[in-house]
């Protein structure tokens, strides 16, 4: 599997702060990238995702910022809340019937 | 739509024992399922991609006959751990390729949380 790295492994963020988490990919084929959000016991869910033609996308407190030339992808969560506090993944696959490939995660918490 | 159901939530048993994960594709049909297993504070790890009526391909490192994984129907995978240890504790998570059904191509199950005593 073609590896996607992402930073940092845990982050601290106070309540209405801006959590920034970012990865980096090296198959130039991918054309899809996602954000996975899990809660403890749960599943990943979708939280945003982005394709390459695109270079910022916004869902309410959620963006993710892409760099096609850098090969770099970050999720931005504007006004972090004690309820986003969870495990952020972000992924990247080649459409088709292909597995999505993950990074390594980040904990996240939000203090109040 | 494009909803993942996966049954059972949590399983404990005694070491020995055969353990069946299910997933299913409720609303839509799914040709391809993948099946991940999550230890703790660890990333999701690609065990087998599951294509209905053939042989699943499995990644390197996993144990085909430990881990057999049966897609006879095009909305039902099932993932059996043989001679369950317990090193084969952890979260196992299924996920199905949706092709068309939904906005983004893999919808994900919630997960077993297996036991072995």
């Amino acid at each position: 599997q073609q590896q996607v790295k992402q930073s940092p492994q845990s982050l601290i963020v106070q309540k209405g702060g801006i959590s920034i988490i970012n990865c980096a990919y090296e198959n130039t084929a991918f054309d899809y990238f996602p954000w996975y959000q899990q809660f403890p016991g749960k599943g990943p869910a979708l939280l945003i995702a982005i394709r390459p033609d695109v270079s910022e996308k916004k869902e309410g407190r959620f963006t993710i910022s892409f760099n096609k030339s850098a090969k770099q992808f970050s999720l931005h969560i504007m006004d972090s809340q004690p309820g986003d506090s969870a495990t952020y993944f972000c992924a990247a696959i080649v459409s088709g019937n292909t597995p999505l490939v993950f990074g390594k995660g980040t904990r996240l918490s939000v203090i109040a | 739509g494009a909803v993942v159901s996966q049954h059972p939530s949590w399983v404990i048993c005694k070491s020995g024992t055969s353990v069946k994960i299910e997933c299913r594709s409720l609303d839509f049909q799914a040709t391809t399922m993948f099946w991940y297993r999550q230890f703790p504070k660890q990333s999701l790890m690609l065990m087998a991609t599951s294509n209905e009526g053939s042989k699943a391909t499995y990644e390197q490192g996993v144990e085909k006959d430990k881990f057999l994984i049966n897609h006879a129907s095009l909305t039902l995978s099932t993932l059996t751990v043989t001679s369950a240890h317990p090193e084969d504790s952890s979260f196992y998570i299924c996920s199905a390729e949706t092709r068309g059904h939904s906005n983004q191509p893999q919808h994900f199950g919630d997960g077993t949380r297996l036991s072995i005593l």
